[in-house]
């Protein structure tokens, strides 16, 4: 089955400051969708971005199917942003995998 | 729109109980999906539903089993549950096209002693 890995597992970040949070998955995938899981454990749909680059706010997402990874970018970060973000990949009708996720930890 | 609901939202079983997750869309989506997230850990997929009438196992079916009622609703049995079974379940929906998103419920946290 298709294996998904995120890094880094940890992250902890002054309020203000930008990061990078990296999935890689093994084969190749026709729906890849960012979640954040919040403090009260709710899933978050973050973005949809089987390829190209998404914006939403202070969130953007890359992917590049051909090298089977994506990105996200979280700029000027908010002690709101903390939780666990998760990759996650797929094809149509068939299953969908979870990566470990990253834990963010944005500091006041 | 309520997307996908499940219920209950929390249950304490004791070992050896049986006890069914209720799950339901209403998106019109043909998948759907039940996860079970242990402490700490991601979402690993228990079974998954291509679309009405089909079902398959995922990582980890073993002390499961589903049914897919109809388009709308896809269950979850525990026949016997054990305390390793104690985790936090969500489902899932998504359509089978392109441009199409997974949606997810807000969880059932189960607990067995």
């Amino acid at each position: 089955g298709i294996q998904v890995e995120q890094s880094p597992p940890d992250l902890i970040l002054q309020e203000g400051a930008n990061s990078t949070l990296r999935c890689n998955f093994s084969d190749s995938v026709n729906n890849l969708q960012w979640f954040h899981q919040n403090p009260w454990g709710q899933l978050i749909n973050l973005f949809y971005i089987p390829s190209g680059t998404k914006q939403n706010g202070r969130l953007s997402a890359t992917t590049v199917a051909t090298e089977r990874y994506s990105l996200l970018y979280i700029s000027s970060s908010q002690t709101t942003d903390s939780g666990v973000y998760f990759c996650a990949v797929g094809n149509y009708g068939q299953n969908f995998v979870f990566g470990p996720g990253t834990r963010l930890s944005v500091l006041p | 729109n309520a997307g996908v609901t499940q219920t209950p939202k929390f249950q304490v079983l004791k070992t050896g109980q049986s006890m069914t997750l209720q799950c339901a869309q209403d998106m019109n989506h043909n998948s759907m999906y039940w996860y079970r997230q242990d402490p700490g850990m991601g979402l690993r997929l228990i079974y998954y539903s291509a679309s009405e009438g089909t079902t398959d196992k995922g990582e980890v079916p073993n002390g499961y089993n589903v049914s897919r009622l109809n388009k709308r609703e896809f269950s979850l049995r525990l026949e016997s549950a054990a305390p390793s079974q104690t985790s936090v379940y969500f489902c899932a929906s998504s359509a089978p096209y392109r441009n199409t998103e997974a949606f997810f419920g807000q969880g059932t946290r189960l607990t067995v002693v």
